[in-house]
């Protein structure tokens, strides 16, 4: 068990470009969220997966904001022509899925639209 | 909609004392469950324990209780015996359920922990 993966833990970017962004959960977890966490506050829910399914994207902040889980494994959550008000802190966790959801989350990446 | 709810922004304790972090939360389900995480510096949310509704023994794990009133509908979580890897943010969570059927965590704002020697 390595845990859950962020790939890359910082991005500087320019407004306007995009951005995407990685993570690969525990293996034997089916589900997997994305959130984002913005300084002083606790993390928000954007997107849900169950295994390669996209259960709930209701939450995902604009129509620039996408996310895949192909072959229900790894996650990309990618962002189209960043906006400053984009900068903060993504968090993807997984879980097994239990009554009880309890999330297991990795160490997020931090982004940064200059 | 669900609410949870951390006054405190920042809390002070010594080394080896005990500290409570506020939670209260707004639901109107009868099923629900809450979770306290701890995220350090180094970014990643640490899950500490977990309260379900119809538990009726306050949940513990080692060093860390919850202290659930529901009547009051508050779940505070209590740390003995402070250490100074401690000191990070805490965040109170509630499962919120989804209209796909299924549930993620709403968190609070959370409290900064601070441990001192």
């Amino acid at each position: 068990d390595t845990g859950v993966s962020q790939d890359p833990r910082h991005k500087i970017t320019k407004r306007g470009q995009n951005v995407t962004f990685r993570c690969d959960p525990i293996s034997e977890h089916n589900r997997l969220y994305w959130y984002r966490q913005t300084l002083g506050q606790g993390p928000e829910f954007l997107t849900y997966f169950q295994n390669e399914a996209q259960l709930e994207k209701s939450r995902l902040l604009s129509d620039r904001f996408s996310a895949e889980r192909p072959k229900g494994s790894f996650s990309t959550l990618e962002i189209q022509r960043t906006e400053q008000g984009d900068s903060a802190m993504y968090l993807c966790a997984s879980s097994f899925g239990t009554h009880n959801e309890k999330l297991f989350f990795g160490s997020g990446t931090q982004l940064s639209v200059l | 909609a669900q609410k949870i709810t951390q006054t405190q922004p920042g809390m002070f304790v010594q080394e080896k004392e005990a500290v409570t972090l506020d939670c209260t939360y707004d639901t109107s389900d009868q099923s629900y469950g809450l979770f306290w995480y701890k995220q350090p510096s180094s970014g990643e949310m640490i899950f500490l324990i977990y309260q379900g509704s119809y538990d009726e023994q306050n949940a513990t794990e080692g060093r860390y209780s919850l202290n659930f009133q529901k009547a009051r509908k508050s779940a505070n979580l209590v740390i003995s015996a402070s250490q100074l890897g401690d000191s990070a943010m805490y965040f109170c969570a509630m499962r919120e359920p989804m209209n796909s059927g299924y549930s993620t965590l709403t968190f609070g704002k959370g409290t900064m922990l601070l441990v001192s020697p």
